[in-house]
């Protein structure tokens, strides 16, 4: 069935670093979501990919969606304390009759000072 | 204006047993999503309502239901609890469903840390 891959689970970086996670899908999605969570707390959306090859940057963030709409990144360049936490996608499949979100497993990114 | 509230926060129940777990979601979002946390599956979604119509749902058990009322307050019931439906029950709430490719966000509640004994 549908199923949403993330890599990597855990990524420990030192400050000043990037910071790439992957996110690779069995089927084409309609669109594909980004959140992050910080230890204890709950999800928080980052942003929404829609189109084809769409780009879109928030200040160090960069997210990524593929061609065929199967595929999505989030980049994040120099990496600061601020940005520990885990990183989900969450792809969104219309489906015949109701929809359904699949969302990755996250990556815990770790940042040393 | 008010985030997403969650009741309870936490909820101690025995296997068997059935649960209700209520979601009010900003001011003006007719959308509420549900979502069960574990540390084993991770985050996954059980369902959406919309203008109190299921529009989406995952691959749950029917032992897991829910609906939405005309003030876009939303309940999830959970009935013959088992061990494994022990989690941190989350929703979320947007002004526009899922899917439907503009770039609302989704904002999430607390959470309802359910254990089940």
């Amino acid at each position: 069935g549908q199923q949403v891959m993330q890599i990597p689970q855990y990524q420990h970086v030192q400050e000043g670093e990037d910071f790439t996670t992957y996110c690779n899908s069995s089927t084409t999605l309609s669109n594909i979501q980004w959140y992050k969570q910080r230890p204890g707390g709950h999800p928080v959306f980052l942003i929404q990919l829609v189109k084809s090859g769409e780009v879109k940057k928030q200040k160090r963030l960069t997210f990524q969606f593929g061609e065929a709409k199967k595929n999505s990144s989030l980049h994040i360049t120099a990496t600061q304390t601020t940005d520990v936490g885990t990183y989900f996608c969450a792809g969104y499949d219309r489906g015949s009759t109701l929809g359904r979100l699949y969302f990755g497993r996250g990556t815990q990114l770790t940042v040393w000072p | 204006k008010a985030g997403v509230t969650q009741t309870p926060r936490y909820l101690i129940k025995t296997r068997g047993q059935q649960v209700t777990l209520s979601c009010s979601p900003i001011s003006g979002h007719r959308s509420v999503s549900w979502y069960q946390q574990t540390p084993g599956q991770g985050l996954q979604f059980l369902f959406e309502y919309f203008s109190e119509t299921q529009r989406n749902k995952g691959n749950f058990p029917g032992r897991f239901s829910g609906r939405q009322f005309s003030n876009s307050r939303s309940e999830m019931n959970v009935s013959t609890l088992e061990l494994g439906d022990s989690a941190l029950y989350l929703c979320a709430s947007s002004r526009t469903p899922l899917g439907e490719g503009g770039t609302d966000t989704q904002y999430f509640g607390p959470g309802t840390r359910l254990t089940v004994l």
